[in-house]
């Protein structure tokens, strides 16, 4: 049973055409959900960690937000350069520790 | 540069033999991961190492294993065991046990024909 789930699976936006990602979980008792990104060929990339249910940050086109069943990446006027595959990731705490468990991704292309 | 290195970048290998995946980080950092990353899949979780000298099986551990007697380095082994290697293998690092993000190294693409 996926504890996170993305979507959707690929998006193809138009340089400008601000959209959304959709990240949910069914994991209880979160104790902090990540977004990365990730370009071909390459490790991820933190981008940014939000705790608690109506926090909120940015980072220059990208807004992540988070309720109490999902967070959303918001890209605004996206770049071509934006495109990339998108990942989030929520602790999931095991044998002790805290591990992070990933959903499959949604991979992002703007075009110019 | 604090960061985390993963060699070498390829690597192809024979079926039937084992091989060692090299990761090494100088970010002082406790907690060590590897991932295995397939087309269109998220990263499954292969091992990981919150000490020195102490590692856990994460979702995926059939066929590999690993050391941790650094704190700079864990190194994975695919053995001639695991019967799908072939695959982009990614390592990561944490400060502590607690809600912190992870760093990746750049990845390990291992083809095994």
């Amino acid at each position: 049973e996926d504890q996170v789930t993305q979507s959707p699976e690929a998006l193809r936006l138009q340089e400008g055409e601000s959209s959304s990602l959709n990240c949910s979980y069914t994991v209880s008792g979160l104790r902090g959900l990540f977004w990365y990104r990730q370009d071909p060929g390459k490790g991820p990339e933190f981008l940014f960690t939000l705790y608690s249910a109506g926090e909120e940050k940015e980072k220059e086109r990208l807004k992540a937000t988070l309720t109490k069943k999902e967070s959303f990446l918001h890209i605004t006027a996206p770049k071509p350069e934006d495109s990339a595959t998108y990942l989030c990731a929520v602790q999931v705490f095991t044998g002790g520790s805290y591990i992070p468990t990933f959903g499959r991704g949604t991979s992002l292309i703007v075009h110019p | 540069d604090g960061g985390i290195t993963q060699s070498p970048k390829y690597l192809f290998r024979k079926e039937g033999q084992n091989v060692t995946l090299s990761c090494e980080q100088n970010l002082n950092h406790d907690a060590m991961y590897w991932y295995r990353q397939d087309p269109g899949q998220g990263l499954r979780l292969i091992y990981y190492s919150q000490i020195v000298n102490d590692f856990q099986k994460g979702d995926i551990a059939e066929g590999y294993s690993v050391s941790r007697e650094k704190k700079e380095s864990f190194p994975l082994t695919v053995t001639s065991a695991q019967k799908n290697p072939t695959a982009f293998y990614l390592c990561a690092s944490k400060t502590g046990q607690g809600n912190h993000e992870q760093y990746f190294g750049p990845g390990t693409r291992l083809t095994v024909t």
